[in-house]
């Protein structure tokens, strides 16, 4: 079955620690994205990427950074530069360029500071 | 800068009313618009997908409109179920640029 899957589904991250979170596709899409949502809240746009080794940032980029080495993966380091990190992290993916395409979401990871 | 505001936040209606969740964004010239459900600690399911040059579209109990003129979708649910209770998420997309979302409007379907 072809989806996304975003491990760990839940992390802790100590003070002045960096974690990664994996976001992996096999649907062949191009492009791939990374949301937070707090309670309450709608989805915001952390980074994305239309192709590989190429990323934007979003609205709320800083204390985050990306990389895109290959088509399936996009994973995100949340830096100890973030002062508050804690929220619900959603990956996405799409194929760039196509309006009648929808966005598909994984299951998202949880952080959580200790 | 595009806004997407989603009314009601929260709404809680009896099983099998036919309901209406409203979406309006402030820039009109939008590529598509889309609606999700997410169910609580889970990512987002696509419902419906309407294209700007479409002004609806319908999926089972599941009907959404496309106003671009006034900037305004609504998701009309009909014949509601308690399986029906999710949040529910507009959002809005432009050539070129990822989505936009409202923060959505929390549904409550009881027996």
């Amino acid at each position: 079955d072809g989806g996304i899957t975003q491990s760990p589904k839940y992390l802790f991250r100590k003070e002045g620690q960096n974690v990664t979170l994996s976001c992996e596709q096999n649907l062949n899409h191009d492009a791939m994205y990374w949301y937070r949502q707090d309670p309450g809240q709608g989805l915001r746009l952390i980074y994305y990427s239309q192709i590989v080794n190429d990323f934007q940032k979003g609205d709320i980029a800083e204390g985050y950074s990306v990389s895109r080495e290959k088509k399936e993966s996009f994973p995100l380091t949340v830096t100890s530069a973030q002062k508050n990190p804690t929220a619900f992290y959603l990956c996405a993916s799409s194929i760039w360029g196509a309006s009648n395409q929808p966005q598909h979401f994984g299951d998202g990871t949880r952080l959580s500071i200790l | 800068k595009q806004e997407v505001t989603q009314i009601p936040a929260a709404l809680s209606v009896p099983e099998g009313e036919n309901l209406v969740l409203n979406c309006s964004f402030t820039d009109s010239a939008i590529y598509n618009l889309q609606w999700f459900r997410q169910d609580p600690g889970k990512g987002l399911t696509s419902l419906l997908l309407i294209q700007s040059s479409q002004r609806e579209q319908t999926s089972g109990r599941l009907n959404a409109s496309l106003d671009k003129s006034s900037g305004r979708s609504t998701l009309y649910i009909a014949a509601s179920q308690p399986g029906d209770s999710a949040t529910y998420l507009c959002a809005v997309q432009k050539a070129g640029t990822a989505l936009i979302f409202g923060k959505g409007t929390t549904l409550s379907v009881s027996s």
